[in-house]
């Protein structure tokens, strides 16, 4: 099974800032990797598919960046509806496997 | 619109079975693969297994594998997932989700979530 590794669990963001996110696999995945927003008591929703293709209605202060083992998500402009917990998930191999999330939290 | 609508929340004891749904439309449900997530309070997301509703071919995580059923039917265009001896563990918010891909790969639309409870 392939690990998923996301860091900081926490990032601490003022709005109007950049975050960048990271998500690192056990082995490498090529460019199979997805990344979600979840927002509390809400199911999560599609970002990013490919490591880089944002998903429809996504706005492109979200983009997606890396290959193999080393992948980011880069917010380029936190707006008060980014502080959410973020999620990247592989497809390269089965099973399927989930990061375990980094929260962005209003600095 | 794609939707995927879910059954309500569930309250159940240890040892007894239960089974929840998940309803799309919208879409072509039976020629789309639906999965199913698990996230225990305050955790992240767990892959569970995928079924295709067009010939119920259904694969599990193995984490997952003998511990619940993943079924489907398309005659009304919606999924499940039972278990026949629920635990304490058990304890989550189960989600319903669309896969695409060509190989069974991300999850583009998921459905609001059922909250299951066990407890005695």
């Amino acid at each position: 099974e392939i690990v998923m590794t996301q860091s900081p669990a926490t990032l601490s963001v003022s709005p109007g800032e950049r975050a960048t996110l990271s998500c690192r696999a056990s082995q490498s995945v090529s460019s199979t990797l997805a990344w979600y927003q979840q927002k509390p008591g809400q199911a999560p929703r599609l970002l990013i598919y490919g490591a880089l293709t944002r998903a429809t209605g996504i706005p492109a202060r979200f983009s997606g960046s890396g290959s193999g083992t080393e992948f980011t998500l880069t917010i380029s402009s936190l707006q008060s509806e980014d502080f959410a917990v973020y999620y990247c998930q592989q497809y390269n191999n089965w099973p399927r496997t989930f990061g375990q999330g980094t929260k962005v939290e209003i600095k | 619109e794609v939707q995927l609508v879910q059954s309500g929340a569930e309250v159940k004891k240890p040892g007894e079975s239960l089974k929840i749904s998940c309803k799309g439309s919208g879409f072509s449900f039976s020629g789309s693969w639906i999965a199913w997530v698990r996230q225990m309070p305050g955790k992240g997301l767990e892959w569970m297994g995928i079924i295709y509703p067009g010939d119920s071919d259904t694969r599990y995580s193995p984490s997952f594998e003998g511990q619940v059923t993943i079924s489907a039917d398309k005659s009304i265009s919606t999924a499940y997932l039972q278990w026949s001896s629920l635990k304490a563990s058990d304890t989550a918010m189960y989600y319903c989700a669309r896969v695409k891909g060509l190989t069974m790969d991300w999850l583009d639309s998921w459905g609001q979530g059922a909250l299951v409870t066990v407890s005695s």
